[in-house]
């Protein structure tokens, strides 16, 4: 099925220890985006890419990296993780070039502790 | 900067009852659309607003889109077990930020057989 994949579901973590989150899309979207979802915080945005080549800081962009591999795939790195990283972590695509814009598809989340 | 206030935050209903959420910003927005997400899943579209008030159905869901484009509502007739989940408004920015969501902090619903 067309959509947003993300890898791994489940993580954990031990303090100090460095992770890759992977994110490919299939829709042939311009834009993707990172996102951490954490209980009373709603969603919270990490790092987006408008374009393949392009990366820009969010809202909360401390202490993650990201690389827009190709227009496929967005990865979220952590490289140091710390406790106040644990949340469900969420990638999502769109396409805003277009006249009318669809939304966000997001992938089923990454659900990562750290201890 | 949250720049879009849901409300309620939480919401307990019997099957059959009535709802509103409602979705308030004092900022100017393209779009609104609202998400509906279940458990362990991402977020999905439910609608997207355009027009200053619009309204959209989608079967026992009426949306609303402020005449001023600041804010929204999401009324839901007759709720059953299957409408429970979070739901997200979402506004899309304008300008340079067009295409780009800003979200709430969700309404979760639960709905009691």
């Amino acid at each position: 099925n067309a959509g947003v994949t993300q890898t791994p579901k489940f993580q954990v973590l031990k303090t100090g220890q460095s992770m890759t989150l992977q994110c490919a899309q299939d829709m042939n979207h311009n834009s993707m985006y990172w996102y951490r979802q954490d209980p009373g915080m709603g969603l919270r945005l990490i790092y987006y890419s408008a374009s393949e080549g392009t990366t820009d800081k969010g809202e909360v962009p401390n202490g993650y990296n990201v690389s827009r591999l190709n227009k496929r795939e967005f990865s979220l790195r952590l490289e140091s993780a710390a406790p106040s990283q644990t949340s469900v972590y969420f990638c999502a695509s769109s396409d805003y070039s277009r006249a009318l814009f669809y939304g966000y598809t997001f992938g089923s989340g990454t659900r990562l502790t750290v201890v | 900067t949250q720049l879009l206030e849901q409300s309620p935050q939480f919401l307990s209903i019997q099957e059959g009852e009535n709802l509103t959420v409602y979705c308030n910003s004092s900022s100017v927005f393209s779009s609104l659309q609202w998400y509906r997400q279940e458990p362990g899943e991402g977020p999905v579209l439910l609608v997207t607003v355009v027009t200053g008030g619009e309204v959209k159905k989608l079967k026992r869901l009426t949306f609303q889109f402020g005449d001023a484009r600041k804010d929204s509502s999401l009324h839901i007739t007759a709720a059953q077990p299957g409408d429970t989940g979070l739901y997200l408004c979402a506004g899309e920015g304008r300008g340079s930020t067009l295409g780009r969501l800003y979200f709430g902090r969700g309404t979760q619903l639960t709905v009691w057989p």
